[in-house]
């Protein structure tokens, strides 16, 4: 069974450009959950759709959104970029939404 | 709302000797509990999970936690660590009423196995 996919896996952008994210979760899981790993911040949540529809939405400006597909894949943009959103962005899918949570490889964003 | 807190943020142990990770979380409703390990270069690999039931949990390779609910920890602990068990360790909690797909993390704890 193939786990979740992020593409792509590297990004290089420039200040002001936006950028889309994609993320394929595991066949049948129907929960998608977003977060952003940085040195300085760790680990944050972003936001989590199921069946097409935002759950959950963590404490990030608006410049962050996401959608996700009938197919339960999810992309997320970030619009005008900024230095400081350069980071690791994790995928997560799950079965249900409150199933055990599992994780792509990441795409990683560098903002110059 | 949820924290966690990692008390150490770099851990180096010798291969074999036996090592603990802590980790202590706030809330003000019940929670569950999960380690994730990360690989350089990779995404989170669930470990082992708390929901409820016995407060001590095990994973398949070896590493053990345990819930405290009077003291708010969590602590992971290995009896005899090997060098490929060098990673980071995030320590995540989220509230039972919720979904699990909105994970609190700490900040992660480095495990530095050496030979």
């Amino acid at each position: 069974k193939a786990g979740v996919t992020q593409t792509p896996r590297y990004l290089i952008k420039t200040r002001g450009q936006q950028v889309t994210l994609s993320c394929s979760p595991i066949s049948g899981h129907r929960s998608v959950s977003w977060y952003q790993q940085t040195p300085g911040q760790g680990l944050q949540f972003l936001f989590e759709y199921f069946s097409e529809t935002q759950r959950n939405k963590g404490n990030f400006p608006g410049r962050f959104s996401g959608r996700q597909f009938s197919n339960s894949r999810s992309e997320m943009n970030v619009s005008t970029l900024e230095l400081g959103d350069s980071a690791l962005y994790l995928c997560a899918s799950s079965l249900l939404t409150r199933g055990e949570q599992f994780f792509g490889p990441g795409t990683r964003l560098t903002v110059l | 709302a949820q924290s966690v807190t990692q008390l150490d943020s770099q851990v180096p142990v010798f291969e074999e000797a036996p090592v603990e990770l802590r980790c202590n979380y706030s809330s003000s409703v019940s929670v569950y509990l999960f380690w994730y390990v990360q690989y350089p270069n990779q995404g989170l690999q669930l470990l082992l999970k708390y929901l409820s039931g016995s407060t001590l949990v095990e994973s398949i390779n070896g590493f053990e936690a345990e819930f405290n609910k009077s003291q708010t920890s969590f602590h992971l602990r290995k009896p005899s660590v090997h060098i490929s068990d060098t990673a980071e360790y995030f320590c995540a909690v989220s509230d039972i009423r919720g979904s699990q797909g909105n994970l609190i993390f700490g900040k992660g704890t480095k495990l530095s196995v050496k030979p």
